[in-house]
């Protein structure tokens, strides 16, 4: 079973500039949530998304968005990037099993660097 | 606001010595925790995940307790080797959404 996968691995942009990352998550996984990681910060969660729709949101601005098609695969944007945006960023599938069993895989990450 | 602490930052061991992570967190109302690990630059890896109802999942060499009336968890590698050389992380998992409360993480290493 292929595991998470997204898309691009590295990614260089300059300020003010916008980007999307994608996430394929595991075949059958309906819940697609997002994570910034950085060296200051630690790893923080951005959003989730279940079924097409966004079920938690965490603590960034507006300029952060992602959406989720009918195939369950999601993605992510953020417009008019900053320095501070430079990070990584971590996809994760899950799916509910018994008792709300649902252990989240991680997929490789994409690397952004804004210059 | 949960807030999730590791300690300590850094671990350095010689191969073969037990070794014991431990993660803590603020809120004892959690749905579930997961411990992952972090290669260099890559992507996390999950270990073991521990429901609220449970006190320990068992992994091979890995052991993870709960005990969430004191909010805290721990992680025992037994018989550690220089492949167990990673960043590990502890996560709490709040209510029936997907929303995880990261720990700093213990960065390990394990010197042949």
């Amino acid at each position: 079973k292929a595991g998470v996968t997204q898309t691009p691995r590295y990614l260089i942009k300059t300020r003010g500039q916008q980007v999307t990352l994608s996430c394929s998550p595991i075949s059958g996984h309906r819940s697609v949530s997002w994570y910034q990681q950085t060296p200051g910060q630690g790893l923080q969660f951005l959003f989730e998304y279940f079924s097409e729709t966004q079920r938690n949101k965490g603590n960034f601005p507006g300029r952060f968005s992602g959406r989720q098609f009918s195939n369950s695969r999601s993605e992510m944007n953020v417009s008019t990037l900053e320095l501070g945006d430079s990070a990584l960023y971590l996809c994760a599938s899950s799916s509910p099993g018994l008792a709300g069993y649902n252990e989240q895989f991680f997929g490789p990450g994409t690397r952004l660097t804004v210059l | 606001k949960q807030e999730v602490t590791q300690i300590p930052a850094a671990l350095s061991v010689p191969e073969g010595e037990n070794l014991v992570l431990n993660c803590s967190f603020t809120d004892s109302a959690i749905y579930n925790l997961q411990w992952f690990r972090q290669d260099p630059g890559k992507g996390l890896t999950s270990l073991l995940l521990i429901q609220s109802s449970q006190r320990e999942q068992t992994s091979g060499r890995l052991n993870a307790s709960l005990d969430k009336s004191s909010g805290r968890s721990t992680l025992y590698i037994a018989a550690s080797q220089p492949g167990d050389s990673a960043t590990y992380l502890c996560a709490v998992r709040r209510n029936a959404g997907n929303m995880l409360t990261f720990g700093g993480g213990t960065r390990l290493m394990v010197k042949p």
